[in-house]
């Protein structure tokens, strides 16, 4: 595809419930990140994949929230158990490096009800 | 920790008046800045990078590395500039992107 895909674009889920939202990165980069946008906090980092290193997973909120990227390709950013303050748009974004620009996705708008 | 601050959350001009986005950050190294902006119903996407010091669609922005700011600047704002801005760093060496809390942007004709 021409660009970062993002699924679903939209999705509301019960509290308590899990959730799954994937990321197409750009075919050939290498690295893949997660960032979440919420209601006046700006993009925050969740986490980062580059290659074949270990992730970055430093941004993560808590335990509940996972990544992870199979055959150096597409994410998924697994949220367990969630709670209202996980509503939030979902953004994952991807680059040929670490040192170059980033390309970000549509992102996926989670609503915990 | 490094930090960029964004302190107007709105701002409103009219068509054709100069604007100015303001941006500081901190950080005791030498940081990349960034700014990304995002239009309505668009996805996010790169404006301008202080390195290239380059402008586009207008704008520019300039390193203040004695006063720690990255403010972006059009001299005559066009309607089509409409939209949510984000200042953003990135750490020598560093791989993520530390975000401001946005600007929205709204150009009155």
């Amino acid at each position: 595809g021409a660009g970062v895909s993002q699924s679903p674009s939209n999705k509301v889920t019960e509290k308590g419930k899990d959730v799954e939202l994937r990321c197409d990165p750009i075919s050939g980069h290498t690295a893949l990140y997660w960032y979440r946008q919420s209601l006046g906090q700006g993009l925050e980092f969740l986490i980062y994949f580059q290659g074949n290193s270990a992730p970055d997973k430093s941004g993560l909120p808590s335990d509940r929230f996972s990544a992870e990227r199979t055959g150096g390709s597409v994410s998924t950013l697994t949220i367990q158990r969630t709670q209202q303050e996980d509503s939030a748009v979902y953004l994952c974004a991807s680059s040929l490096g670490w040192d170059r620009d980033a390309f970000f996705g549509q992102g996926t708008r989670l609503t915990v009800v | 920790a490094q930090r960029v601050t964004q302190p107007e959350k709105l701002l409103s001009v009219f068509k054709g008046a100069p604007v100015e986005l303001k941006c500081n950050y901190s950080y005791s190294g030498s940081p990349e800045l960034f700014w990304y902006v995002q239009y309505s119903r668009q996805r996010l996407q790169l404006l301008l990078r202080h390195i290239s010091r380059e402008s586009i669609k207008g704008f520019t922005a300039d390193l203040n590395k004695g006063e720690t700011s990255f403010h972006l600047k059009k001299p005559f704002a066009q309607e089509e500039d409409s939209a949510m801005y984000y200042c953003a760093l990135k750490i020598t060496s560093g791989s993520r992107l530390t975000f401001g809390e946005g600007t929205q942007l709204t150009v009155n004709p």
